[in-house]
C-alpha cells in the first residue's frame, strides 16, 4: 500500500463550481497534513495545512481531516481557471520525520 | 526576504559527466530537503539535511548520488556519472528549526542528460 493515495485525475470542473480533492494515507502516526499546489513547470507552493479533525477554512479553500478514516480532503469553492494545477497532499508524522507527498491530483477548471 | 534559491535553473550533461546542483535555503532556515520529480510523476523525497548533518537519506539512490550541507555555503546535491534516467526536475526545500514541517520550495533545477 502506498503511503499517500491520490486520484491523479484530471479532475475537470466548470468555473464557479466546487472542486473536491481527496487523499488517503496509511501512517496512523501522521499529525499534520499539508496541501501544496504545483503549476505546470513550477515548484510546489504551500496553500493549506491542518492538524485537527474537522474543517479548516482559508478564503475559498477548506481542508477537511478525518484521522479515524485516515482521510483528508481539500475543497475549492468558486473554482477559477487560475486554480488549474496539480494539488499535492502531504502527511507529516512530526519531529524529524520527512514529509511524504502524494502523486497529486491534476485539476482543470473549465471557463 | 529572499526565498529558496537554486542554481543552475537548467543543466545539461552528457552521460558519464557529473552534475552539481546547489540550494541556498531561506534566511534563518536550518533544514534542507531535496526532491526529485520525474516527468509526469510525483515528488520523491531524496534526502533531509541540517548543517553538517544528514538526518534522513532513505530516498537517495545507493550509488552515484550524494548530498551535503556544509557549515558555510549552499547545500549541494551531486550526481556522478549521470545517466539518461537522471533527467528530472530536482527541487530543494527549506524549513525553519521551529517548524520543520513547513517547507518552502525553490524553483528547481531541470537536469537533462544527453
Amino acid at each position: 500500500q502506498k503511503e499517500v493515495e491520490q486520484n491523479s485525475g484530471p479532475l475537470s470542473v466548470p468555473e464557479g463550481a466546487i472542486a473536491s480533492l481527496n487523499c488517503t494515507y496509511s501512517d496512523r502516526g501522521s499529525q499534520s497534513f499539508f496541501w501544496y499546489r504545483q503549476y505546470s513547470g513550477k515548484s510546489p507552493e504551500l496553500i493549506m495545512f491542518i492538524y485537527s479533525n474537522g474543517d479548516k477554512e482559508d478564503g475559498r479553500f477548506t481542508a477537511q481531516l478525518n484521522k479515524a478514516s485516515q482521510y483528508v480532503s481539500l475543497l475549492i469553492r468558486d473554482s477559477q481557471p487560475s486554480d488549474s494545477a496539480t494539488y499535492l497532499c502531504a502527511p507529516y508524522s512530526g519531529g524529524y520525520q520527512k514529509v511524504t507527498f502524494g502523486i497529486g491530483t491534476k485539476l482543470q477548471v473549465i471557463p | 526576504n529572499a526565498g529558496v534559491m537554486q542554481n543552475p535553473r537548467h543543466l545539461v550533461r552528457r552521460r558519464g559527466q557529473e552534475a552539481r546542483l546547489r540550494c541556498s535555503p531561506m534566511k534563518g532556515h536550518s533544514h534542507v530537503y531535496w526532491y526529485r520529480q520525474l516527468p509526469e510523476e510525483g515528488l520523491k523525497f531524496m534526502v533531509y539535511l541540517q548543517k553538517e548533518n544528514i538526518i534522513d537519506e532513505s530516498g537517495m539512490p545507493k550509488e552515484r548520488f550524494s548530498a551535503e550541507f556544509p557549515k558555510e555555503g549552499p547545500s549541494i546535491l551531486r550526481i556522478q556519472q549521470v545517466v539518461r534516467g537522471d533527467s528530472a526536475a530536482y527541487f530543494c526545500a527549506s524549513s525553519p528549526l521551529d517548524s520543520q514541517e513547513t517547507q518552502y520550495f525553490g524553483p528547481g533545477t531541470r537536469l537533462l542528460v544527453l
